[in-house]
C-alpha cells in the first residue's frame, strides 16, 4: 500500500526558515497536501500541490515537489512561535477521496 | 473554507460503557466522511470511510462491531465506541470531503479526546 514518511522532529530558531520534508511511495499520487495540527486540535489544510507542478508559493509557504524522487518539502519563511505545531504531509489519487498521511513532523521554535 | 464540527471535544467514560461522537458538516453536504484515530505523538490512522446511506468501509484491523459508524444524513456521521476499555482512550478525528473527484479537499473536525477510566 501507500507509504508516506516524514522525520519526527525539527527545531528552528525564530526568524529562520523551516524546511519540512516528506517522501512517498505511490507513483500515482495526484495531489499532495500539507496540514498543520496545533495541540489538541484537528487538522488545518495549509496548502496543496498538483503532481504536475514542481513548486507552489503561498505567502510564507513554499512547496517543492520532486516527482522523480517522490519527495515533497514545505518551507516556512521567517518562522514564528505561532508556527509551532505538527505538520503532516498527505497524498491522494485521482478520483479517490481517501488521504494517506505521513507520520507528522513536530516543529519547535527556539526563541 | 468549509466547517466540520465534532462533538464532544472531550469525554471521560467508565470502562464498559459506550460513547457516541458526532461529526457534522455545517455549511456543506458531505457524501463521504472519514474517521481517524490518533495515538500520542503518532500519525492519523484511518479507521473507516463513512458513506451516506450505506455501510461504512472499515480498514483492516478495525473492529466494526466495536466502532459503530452511522452516516444517516449528508451532514452527520456518528462513531460509537461500544463497551469502551482503557486501550480505546485516544484522540478521534473526523473529516469530510468536498469538491470534485479530481481533487480531494478534506476538512477536519477539531477532534474528540476520549479517556476511558
Amino acid at each position: 500500500g501507500e507509504d508516506v514518511e516524514q522525520s519526527l522532529f525539527l527545531s528552528v530558531r525564530e526568524g529562520d526558515s523551516s524546511v519540512i520534508n516528506c517522501t512517498y511511495t505511490d507513483s500515482s499520487s495526484t495531489y499532495l497536501y500539507w496540514y498543520k495540527q496545533e495541540p489538541g486540535a484537528g487538522l488545518q489544510l495549509l496548502t496543496y500541490i498538483f503532481s504536475n507542478m514542481d513548486m507552489k508559493q503561498d505567502q510564507r509557504l513554499t512547496v517543492l515537489l520532486n516527482k522523480k524522487d517522490k519527495h515533497l518539502s514545505l518551507r516556512i519563511a521567517d518562522t514564528q512561535t505561532g508556527d509551532s505545531a505538527i505538520y503532516f504531509c498527505a497524498e491522494s489519487n485521482f478520483g479517490n477521496e481517501k488521504l494517506t498521511f505521513g507520520t507528522g513532523t513536530r516543529l519547535t521554535i527556539i526563541p | 473554507g468549509a466547517v466540520v464540527s465534532q462533538h464532544p471535544s472531550w469525554v471521560i467514560c467508565k470502562s464498559g460503557t459506550s460513547v457516541k461522537i458526532e461529526c457534522r458538516s455545517l455549511d456543506f453536504q458531505a457524501t463521504t466522511m472519514f474517521w481517524y484515530r490518533q495515538f500520542p505523538k503518532q500519525s492519523l490512522m484511518l479507521m473507516a470511510t463513512s458513506n451516506e446511506g450505506s455501510k461504512a468501509t472499515y480498514e483492516q484491523g478495525v473492529e466494526k462491531d466495536k466502532f459503530l459508524i452511522n452516516h444517516a444524513s449528508l451532514t452527520l456521521s456518528t462513531l460509537t465506541v461500544t463497551s469502551a476499555h482503557p486501550e480505546d482512550s485516544s484522540f478521534y478525528i473526523c473529516s469530510a470531503t468536498v469538491g470534485s473527484r479530481q481533487r480531494t479537499e478534506a476538512f477536519f473536525g477539531q477532534g474528540t479526546r476520549l479517556t476511558v477510566v
